[in-house]
């Protein structure tokens, strides 16, 4: 199946401080999504993003899926952002497969 | 509009004990799925269903049951449950004919004794 691999594993920030988020994946992929989990376990759709960039807020989302990777920035981070990110890709088959996820600490 | 959800929230099993968690859709969406969550990983996939009347096993199906008999709803099954089936377990759903973003339950807490 296909193999998604997120980096780095853990990220501690200072709070005001930019970050970015690399999710990498072996194959083609008809759907790619970022999602947030929360210190309450939520998951929270970040982007819908199978290539292409947007930006909500202070987060955007690159995706370059000729190359089979994505990308997710954080800018002036705040404590709020702490938690969990995880990449989750499709291939063609109706089924996310998702990365270990990134650890974010942002610190006052 | 509630989305997706699941019930119960959280759940302490005995081995060997059994449970059904529901899940429900309010989005008419043709494809639902169950995944669990175990500390330090990201999600996997238990079963998924396309549509109703219809299921099929995902990465990790050992121990699991599902049935799909509404549209709406996907009804994950545990017959004798095992301490390693302690997770959070999670639902979702999709659109089959607008983007294929997937949306999430809240997640089921089970801690199996």
């Amino acid at each position: 199946g296909i193999q998604v691999e997120q980096s780095p594993p853990d990220l501690i920030l200072q709070e005001g401080a930019n970050s970015t988020l690399r999710c990498n994946f072996s194959d083609s992929v008809n759907n790619l999504q970022w999602f947030h989990q929360n210190p309450w376990g939520q998951l929270i759709n970040l982007f819908y993003i199978p290539s292409g960039t947007k930006q909500n807020g202070r987060l955007s989302a690159t995706t370059v899926a000729t190359e089979r990777y994505s990308l997710l920035y954080i800018s002036s981070s705040q404590t709020t952002d702490s938690g969990v990110y995880f990449c989750a890709v499709e291939p063609n088959d109706y089924k996310l497969s998702f990365g270990a996820g990134t650890t974010v600490t942002v610190r006052a | 509009n509630a989305g997706v959800t699941q019930t119960p929230k959280f759940r302490v099993l005995k081995t060997g004990q059994s449970m059904t968690l529901l899940c429900a859709q309010d989005m008419n969406h043709e494809y639902m799925y169950w995944y669990r969550q175990d500390p330090g990983m990201g999600l996997r996939l238990i079963h998924y269903s396309v549509g109703e009347g219809t299921t099929a096993k995902g990465e990790v199906p050992d121990g699991y049951n599902v049935s799909r008999l509404k549209k709406q709803n996907f009804l994950l099954g545990l017959e004798s449950a095992a301490p390693s089936q302690t997770s959070v377990y999670f639902c979702a759903s999709r659109s089959r004919d607008r983007s294929y973003e997937q949306y999430f339950g809240p997640g089921t807490r089970l801690t199996v004794t």
